[in-house]
């Protein structure tokens, strides 16, 4: 399995600029989430969808983030409009929830930067 | 929920043991412990997990106090590849799937 995979690894757009980012994952994990990172903040979860349902998006900064997951190999985490302060890197995880693990598998990050 | 409390740093000499200690006094009894680490520039990775038995695997044994109270991660023989930032969070009881990264422990394994 190729594991988690996101893209673009890198992104650097200006201020105002809509942002997405993509995650495919593991096959057969049915739940999935969103993290960022920051040196200040550390590592926070945004929002985690089970099945493809957003269950909890308190993580959320503000209303100019979004996210979906229109089926269970593909989510986007949108940012409209964009500021400097969303710079960071963001993770996508995703595991399987039938079992009594809570593993999650991580991807490599796309770092953002908005400038 | 159950906080962590981790060092901020630790070396270790290559090959030595690498004993990362995490106290969780507030765990409760159905929290598992899991240890993951993030080496730079990359995705955190899962170590191992367990409840109250002593485990093992190809990475790290973890070793649990009888009250449950700490935790000591133990990468048997340290490599420069195990120089990473280590995490020990204590799953959320019935909130189902969040974790909680805290700031964790800074490794350096030294030649």
């Amino acid at each position: 399995d190729a594991g988690v995979i996101q893209s673009p690894r890198h992104e650097v757009t200006e201020m105002g600029q809509e942002v997405t980012l993509r995650c495919k994952p593991i096959s057969g994990h049915n739940s999935l989430f969103w993290y960022r990172q920051t040196m200040m903040r550390g590592l926070e979860l945004l929002i985690y969808f089970n099945n493809n349902v957003p269950i909890d998006d308190s993580g959320m900064p503000e209303d100019r983030f979004s996210a979906k997951m229109p089926n269970a190999s593909f989510s986007t985490l949108k940012i409209q409009p964009s500021e400097p302060r969303d710079s960071a890197v963001y993770f996508c995880a995703s595991r399987h929830s039938g079992g009594r693990s809570y593993e999650q598998y991580f991807g490599p990050g796309t770092r953002l930067t908005v400038t | 929920d159950a906080k962590t409390t981790q060092p901020t740093s630790m070396d270790c000499a290559e090959g030595r043991a690498a004993n990362l200690p995490c106290n969780h006094s507030t765990i409760s009894g159905n929290e598992y412990v899991y240890w993951y680490r993030q080496i730079h520039s990359q995705g955190p990775q899962y170590i191992i997990h367990g409840l109250k038995n002593n485990e093992t695997n190809e990475m790290a044994s973890l070793i649990i106090t009888e009250d449950r109270k700490s935790s000591t991660l133990i990468l048997p023989h340290a490599t420069l590849r195990d120089t990473a930032v280590y995490y020990c969070i204590v799953r959320v009881a019935g909130t189902g799937n969040q974790f909680y990264f805290g700031t964790g422990t800074s490794l350096t394994v030294i030649p």
